[in-house]
């Protein structure tokens, strides 16, 4: 079965730091890029962050630019977000989703609440 | 940066047509994607490439894909089609993926 599961996330204080995983399972996946895409509370989804097959490519949202720092580790079949700096505005549900050719989205995990506030 | 506007909600009577607009510059010359996002799920990839349908969803889900706006059709509609329906683009001048404002579809 395809599966994605994050996990990392919780209640963190302005300004500190947190790392979101999350574990592939299904398919080849050093075969496709990856992306984190969030949804704070009652709003639209919004990309975060994406990074090719072989971390070559690498791309953030100006919201998170210079914050947030996407990674892989292609043999434990998992991708990372390091998010530090955090910011009441950050405060969403972070989703991992698995690209295709089409540059759509085509596998989604269930996500994980990240929530900053003091 | 890019800017896919949608309209907020869409009623629409089962058995009707669901029609819901993605506007952008010049949306036509990119590839449009939609998904379907219901209470408390995760999104779900309804069609790609404008127009095109993954594996397992029905034939009853459209799309086209023209100028300035892009258009997701849902053909005899049925209760279990009521969530909220996201369009989304790759824009190549920013490497940014796009997704619009989300519109919510309701089933009276």
């Amino acid at each position: 079965e395809v599966q994605l599961v994050e996990s990392g996330g919780g209640l963190v204080q302005p300004g500190r730091s947190l790392r979101l995983s999350c574990a592939a399972s299904g398919f080849t996946f050093d075969d496709y890029a990856m992306h984190w895409v969030r949804q704070a509370p009652g709003k639209g989804l919004e990309w975060v962050s994406g990074i090719s097959w072989n971390s070559g490519s690498i791309g953030y949202a100006d919201s998170v630019k210079g914050r947030f720092t996407i990674s892989r580790d292609n043999a434990k079949n998992s991708l990372y977000l390091q998010m530090n700096s955090l910011r009441a505005e950050d405060t969403a549900l972070y989703y991992c989703a698995k690209d295709t050719v089409a540059r759509a989205f085509d596998i989604w995990g269930q996500g994980t609440m990240v929530t900053v506030s003091s | 940066s890019y800017v896919l506007t949608q309209p907020p909600s869409v009623s629409v009577a089962p058995g009707q047509t669901a029609r819901i607009t993605c506007g952008g510059n010049n949306i036509g010359s990119k590839s449009v994607h939609w998904y379907q996002q219901k209470p408390g799920q995760a999104p779900v990839l309804v069609v790609y490439d404008d127009s095109d349908r993954p594996s397992g969803i029905p034939e009853r889900f459209s799309g086209s894909n023209s100028g300035n706006t892009a258009t997701l059709t849902i053909s005899r509609v049925e209760a279990g089609d009521e969530a909220d329906y996201y369009c989304q683009v790759w824009d190549s001048s920013s490497d940014h993926y796009v997704f619009g404002t989300g519109t919510k579809v309701t089933v009276l």
